[in-house]
């Protein structure tokens, strides 16, 4: 069964400084891994979907993961951090063994200090 | 942005009262969701749409009902609140559910309070 792990529930950085989500998942099949973040108060937004082609996935707002098959890990990572970055971000899982569901991990906080 | 209505965007209810939460796309995509987001667990699969008429539970589709009588409607009823159904409540939608690669767009949500 499939199912995604959120290493830390908030996440704390000073802008200008490396951001650094981490994601680890559990599948039977190869996954689809998504990263959608939701800004407060706000819908959900895909930042970027990793499909089995290249395992560096860049995304919007300078965003990028890298699936690593051998760690069971999809971290999302962005070189500087921008105020407008505080937001909840989650990382999802694609089930392929029912008609549909997405699994969704619990989400991280990340704050921006200035 | 993907044209996804939600509606209404916050209510509140009493306890044992139905409610009905409605969701409204204008992307003739064949998929629609119900989620809910509570703190702590991320989103929750609660029913899915495939077609007109063609609906399936999720992950937490206990107290909760759906209908989708036509390709752009998506409604969800409550039959009869409790207060562990106070949540935000997410529509999404998607072209296919076969291709792995899906992306879903999501609405606003519903913020519905049960007092």
């Amino acid at each position: 069964a499939q199912s995604v792990t959120q290493l830390d529930s908030h996440v704390s950085v000073s802008e200008g400084t490396p951001v650094l989500l981490r994601c680890n998942y559990s599948s039977s099949y190869s996954p689809s891994l998504f990263w959608y973040v939701q800004h407060p108060n706000k819908g959900l937004q895909l930042l970027l979907k990793y499909t089995s082609a290249a395992t560096l996935v860049k995304g919007i707002n300078g965003f990028e993961a890298e699936f690593k098959k051998s760690e069971t890990s999809f971290h999302l990572t962005k070189p500087s951090a921008h105020m407008s970055d505080a937001a909840e971000y989650f990382c999802v899982v694609s089930r392929m063994d029912s008609n549909y569901q997405l699994i969704w991990g619990a989400g991280t906080k990340l704050i921006i200090k200035p | 942005d993907a044209g996804i209505t939600q509606s209404p965007r916050h209510k509140v209810t009493e306890t044992g009262t139905p409610v009905t939460l409605r969701c409204h796309q204008t992307e003739n995509h064949r998929y629609m969701y119900w989620y809910r987001q509570d703190p702590g667990h991320g989103l929750r699969l609660i029913h899915y749409s495939y077609g007109v008429k063609d609906t399936d539970k999720g992950e937490v589709s206990d107290g909760y009902s759906v209908s989708r009588s036509k390709t752009e409607d998506f409604l969800l009823t409550l039959e009869s609140a409790t207060s562990s159904q106070t949540s935000v409540y997410f529509c999404a939608i998607s072209e296919s559910i076969r291709e792995l690669n899906t992306e879903a767009f999501f609405g606003q949500g519903t913020r519905l309070t049960v007092v």
